[in-house]
C-alpha cells in the first residue's frame, strides 16, 4: 500500500549542529509537504515542496520526485527547533488527501 | 480569521457521550480536511471537504463518525457514542485550492479524551 516512510525515527542534536531529515514514498506524489509540530502540538507547514530545492532562513528541502525521496536540512540547529517533524505526500492516483510519514522527534540541547 | 480555528481545544467524555468538534477554516479556503492523531503518531486522513461536498469519507473509523459543512465553510466533526479508542487529537486543515489542492494550513487541534 500507499507509504511515507520517514528516517531517522529520533535525533539528538547539540544546538549549533546540521542535520538531515529524509522521507522516502513508496508511489509518484503530486504534493509533497514538510511539518513541524511543536511541543503544543500546532503543525506549522515549512515547505510545499512537489519537486526541486527551497530555502527559508536556516531550513531548506530537496524533493527528487523521479526518485521518490525528499530531505529537510536543518543548519546551526537551535532548540527551538526542537519537536516532531513530518513529511506527508498526496499520491498519484486521485487520493485527495496527504498520506503522513510516522515523524522524526528532534531534540536539540543547548 | 488569520488561521484555522478550532473548538474546543480540550474534551473529556464520559465512554457513550456524544460529541461535537468545531472548525473554522482560513477564509475563502475550498478545501478542508479532518485528521485524527494518536499520541507518538503522526496525523492520520479522515474526511476531505471541497466547499461543501464531502468528497472522501473513507479514512472515518465506523458509522459513529459523522462530518458535514453544509455551508462551504465551518465544519463539523460528530463522534457519537464516543469509545476510550476515540481519544486523540483531531486536527482540521484548509487549503485555499481544491482539486490538487496545494499547501495545508491546520488548526491547533482539540484534544479529545474519552473516559
Amino acid at each position: 500500500g500507499i507509504q511515507v516512510e520517514q528516517s531517522p525515527p529520533d535525533l539528538i542534536l547539540q544546538e549549533g549542529a546540521n542535520s538531515t531529515l529524509r522521507c522516502n514514498f513508496s508511489d509518484s506524489v503530486n504534493n509533497l509537504q514538510w511539518f513541524h509540530q511543536n511541543p503544543w502540538g500546532q503543525l506549522i507547514n515549512l515547505f510545499y515542496i512537489p519537486s526541486g530545492t527551497k530555502q527559508n532562513g536556516r531550513l531548506s528541502a530537496t524533493t527528487v520526485a523521479t526518485e521518490r525521496y525528499s530531505l529537510l536540512y536543518i543548519s546551526s540547529s537551535q532548540t527551538t527547533d526542537s519537536g516532531v517533524y513530518f513529511c506527508a505526500g498526496e499520491f498519484s492516483g486521485g487520493y485527495n488527501k496527504l498520506i503522513f510519514g510516522a515523524g522524526t522527534r528532534l531534540a536539540v540541547h543547548p | 480569521g488569520a488561521g484555522v480555528s478550532q473548538s474546543p481545544r480540550y474534551k473529556v467524555a464520559k465512554r457513550g457521550q456524544d460529541v461535537a468538534l468545531r472548525c473554522d477554516p482560513i477564509s475563502g479556503h475550498v478545501s478542508l480536511f479532518w485528521y485524527q492523531q494518536a499520541l507518538g503518531q503522526g496525523p492520520e486522513f479522515l474526511t476531505y471537504f471541497q466547499n461543501e461536498a464531502q468528497l472522501d469519507k473513507s479514512g472515518l473509523p465506523s458509522d459513529r463518525f459523522f462530518a458535514e459543512r453544509p455551508e462551504g465553510s465551518v465544519s463539523t466533526l460528530k463522534i457519537q457514542r464516543t469509545q476510550q479508542e476515540d481519544s486523540a487529537v483531531y486536527l482540521c486543515a484548509s487549503s485555499i485550492r481544491g482539486g490538487q489542492f496545494g499547501e495545508l494550513f491546520f488548526g491547533e487541534g482539540s484534544r479529545l479524551t474519552v473516559l
